[in-house]
């Protein structure tokens, strides 16, 4: 089983500024690994796949980077919009999660 | 579009069952993997269950392993999940979602999901 770890927890960020959200793996996933962005209320969004590649219709202000054990989620500039949970999640093998880090408004 | 509607939730006394069912549609459902991913009230994502597109292979995460049972019906465009046994610590919000194109364990496609309260 491949447990994967989010950091931080929580982020406290005003609007405008870059954003970047950690996601590690308990063993190498290659490039197995995806970002999702759930919104209350909402169901999860896929925004990116194979740990760099922007799913459609997703802002080029997000970009994923990383592979083996280490990833990361950048926002480059937050939007009002952009406030929510993002999970990271390994598919190399049968599915995981990590336990998502909170967007909130500073 | 994709369409992905669940239904058969409720409330539940602890060791009893439930059967949740996921109707498809907009997209064809017997090419693709689907998956139950569960979300317990302000908790995280949990995988469940895959089913292959034919049905031929099913998988378990270790907390459905001996309760719950997936199952799908192509001709009706329907994905099951039969849960018995079931314990307080099952309530969550259960979402059916469809595999990717690429890959059946990316999830591209979610429903809304069927709200299921197991308590006495």
């Amino acid at each position: 089983e491949t447990v994967m770890t989010q950091s931080p927890a929580t982020l406290s960020v005003s609007p405008g500024e870059r954003v970047t959200l950690s996601c590690r793996a308990s063993q190498s996933v290659s490039t197995d690994l995806a970002w999702y962005q759930q919104k209350p209320g909402q169901t999860p969004r896929l925004l990116i796949y194979g740990a760099s590649t922007r799913a459609s219709g997703i802002p080029a202000r997000f970009s994923g980077s990383g592979s083996g054990t280490e990833f990361t989620l950048t926002i480059s500039s937050l939007q009002s919009e952009d406030f929510a949970v993002y999970y990271c999640q390994q598919y190399n093998n049968w599915p995981h999660f990590g336990g998502g880090t909170k967007v909130e408004i500073k | 579009q994709v369409q992905l509607v669940e239904s058969g939730g409720g409330v539940v006394q602890p060791g009893g069952s439930l059967t949740l069912s996921c109707a498809a549609s907009g997209f064809a459902f017997s090419d693709y993997g689907v998956h139950w991913v569960r979300q317990a009230p302000g908790k995280g994502l949990e995988w469940e269950a895959y089913i292959r597109s034919d049905g031929s292979k099913k998988v378990y995460a270790d907390s459905a392993k001996g309760r719950f049972t997936i199952s799908r019906d192509n001709s009706k465009n329907t994905l099951y999940l039969e849960m018995n046994s079931l314990r307080v610590e099952d309530t969550a919000v259960y979402h059916c979602v469809k595999g990717a194109s690429g890959s059946n364990l990316l999830f591209d496609h979610w429903g809304q999901g069927a709200l299921v309260i197991v308590s006495s």
